[in-house]
């Protein structure tokens, strides 16, 4: 049982290249995630979906956008890369809020 | 803004003593509490989830609630190296969103 798969785990981009983080769960969860995580910030909301079919803006949706392709994936993507988006970016998906979520292995991106 | 309040640390405490790890949050309405455990470079990982006032135990794990003074706590009994890692607090609010705390490094010296 994999839980949450992120793809890719590392990757380096250029100031304007464009992106797309993927992620997959095979818990047959209804909410999906997903978060950045910087040195002093904490995780931070970018986007998530409580359900197939449905998108909501989170706590820094600004330079991202996500496609809920079907219950499984949920991805995000960067259109005009930006310095600031050097970050961690981790997925997370969940049955039920009240029993937590769990979180891919993250992918570290580096905008130069 | 809903908040959730922690220690940066780092906290340290001697092998096989009990760390006290302290989060507060800021939304009386919040529902559900929850603390991961965040190894260096890996992902957050669920180790205690708590609902109700009171204390809950798992193995050397004990979560701590007190929704009157908006207080969670997790005790970590005969600390190990093995628990040297960051600690996130996690709160859902009224808003049904889970929030996080920026978390409390936690240093096990054997």
């Amino acid at each position: 049982n994999a839980g949450v798969t992120q793809t890719p785990k590392f990757q380096v981009l250029k100031t304007g290249q464009s992106m797309t983080l993927q992620c997959a769960q095979d818990m047959n969860h209804n909410s999906m995630y997903w978060y950045r995580q910087d040195p002093g910030m904490g995780l931070r909301l970018i986007y998530y979906s409580a359900s197939e079919g449905t998108t909501d803006k989170g706590e820094v949706p600004n330079g991202y956008n996500v496609s809920r392709l079907n219950k499984r994936e949920f991805s995000l993507r960067l259109e005009s890369a930006a310095p600031s988006q050097t970050s961690v970016y981790f997925c997370a998906s969940s049955d039920m809020r009240v029993d937590g979520y769990t979180f891919g292995s993250g992918t570290r991106l580096t905008v130069v | 803004q809903k908040e959730v309040e922690q220690n940066s640390g780092p906290l340290s405490v001697p092998e096989g003593a009990i760390a006290s790890l302290n989060c507060t949050y800021s939304d009386r309405g919040s529902q559900s509490f929850f603390w991961y455990r965040q190894y260096s470079g890996k992902s957050p990982e669920l180790i205690m989830f708590i609902y109700s006032n009171g204390d809950k135990e798992d193995g050397r794990f004990t979560a701590q609630l007190n929704k009157a003074s908006q207080y969670v706590s997790l005790l970590i009994r005969d600390s190990q190296p093995s628990d040297s890692a960051t600690y996130l607090c996690a709160v859902t609010n009224r808003d049904d969103k889970i929030i996080f705390g920026k978390g409390t490094r936690l240093h096990i010296l054997p």
